[in-house]
This record gives C-alpha cells, structure tokens and sequence, in this order.
C-alpha cells in the first residue's frame, strides 16, 4: 500500500552545522505535506508545510524543499541548535487520510 | 488559548476494562483527530471527524470508538481493553487549510 518513509532513522549533527531530514512518500495523489517535530514526552509540533504546488518553502531556519518527480520530500535546518534535538516526522494528507513516517532522530554535538 | 487538552496523561488497565480518553480544543477547529504511537514508530490514525456529529474510522479502529457531539469534545472509547492497546495516544485538531495541533498525549499501559 501506500507510505512513507524516511531514508535514516538517525541523524547527528555539530552544533551551528546544517541538517537535512530526507523523507520519500509514495501516494502521488497527496497534495499536502508536513513537518513535525516530537520532543521527547510531547506531542508532535508544527515546523512547516508544504502544498504540491510549490517546490520550496521557507520558515525561520527551517526550509521544505518537495520534489514530485521523484515523489521526496526533505526539511533543512540552518545552523542546527541543541533545542533542535527531536524526532522529526514527515506526513502526507491526501483528502483527511494523513500518514506519517517512523521518524527520524536528530542530535545535535555540542 | 490552551489548545487541545487531553487527560488523563497517564492511565494503567487490566485487561478486559474499559476507559474513556478525553480531547477537548479551544480553537473551534472542525477537524479532530485519534493518533496511536507506538515506540519508535510514527502516528497511525484511528479515527478523526470533520464535525460535530461525524466521525470516519482511520487506519486502526478495531477496538476503539468516538463520538463528536460538540465542536469542542472528542472522545475515544477503549472497550474491553487488550495488552496490543498499549501505546501513547494523542488527539489533534486541524482547521485543514494549516497543520494539525497536537495534544501532549496521554500514555496508556494495559497489563
């Protein structure tokens, strides 16, 4: 069935370094798409979103970037800080019916 | 705003009770969601609603109900709980033209 997943389950990073989040999906009929973040013992957060009508959004540090063709999806973080240590997820909504990945860990090195 | 609210945090069952997780939003959102999370797994949708009113089963709905008698409530109903509902639950609400907020969950243990 339809999916998505992330390619590393795992991320780290040096503090004050750039990261990359990668995320594939398969349904080709999603039209819209989403970061969260998940800290540990929370709920997932709201990063940015992106709508398949665009290639590329901005937010403050952070930037989606989807590329339909090859149906991926990634989140950029500038200069990664320690509080950006989470669990980001990548979900796709197509018509209510929103998917999630498993998540991948990012830690940040002092 | 206080958002969406969901209680209990934490709540143990034996197996074969049954309980009643609570989500209330402030933010008059249509759209109310029940997520299951599983350790090191992403969000699987049990249920979720487009209205008071209505409701529509997700990707995991055996053994759960819901109801949406009002914009604010929505609740999710374990009957007969078993040892496989044993997860972190979490509630979120979306206006559907933004990303969904999220509750803080509430962690239940079935033993």
């Amino acid at each position: 069935g339809e999916s998505v997943g992330l390619h590393l389950p795992t991320l780290s990073v040096q503090e004050g370094d750039n990261s990359i989040i990668n995320c594939a999906y398969s349904n080709s009929a999603s039209d819209y798409f989403i970061w969260y973040k998940q800290e540990s013992g929370k709920g997932p957060q709201f990063i940015i979103d992106i709508r398949s009508n665009m290639d590329k959004r901005q937010g403050q540090r952070v930037t989606v970037l989807l590329n339909k063709t090859v149906k991926h999806l990634s989140l950029q973080i500038a200069a990664t800080q320690p509080g950006d240590s989470a669990v980001y997820f990548c979900a796709e909504d197509n018509n209510n019916d929103m998917r999630f990945g498993a998540g991948t860990r990012l830690t940040v090195k002092p | 705003n206080a958002g969406v609210t969901q209680t209990p945090k934490f709540r143990i069952l034996k197996i074969g009770q049954s309980m009643t997780l609570q989500c209330t939003q402030d933010m008059n959102h249509n759209y109310m969601y029940w997520y299951r999370q599983d350790p090191g797994m992403g969000l699987k949708l049990i249920y979720y609603s487009v209205g008071a009113g209505i409701t529509d089963k997700g990707e995991v709905p055996n053994g759960y109900n819901v109801s949406r008698s009002t914009t604010e409530d929505f609740p999710l109903r374990l009957e007969l709980a078993a040892p496989s509902q044993t997860s972190v639950y979490f509630c979120a609400s979306s206006t559907r033209t933004y990303g969904y907020t999220f509750g803080s969950g509430t962690r239940l243990t079935v033993v």
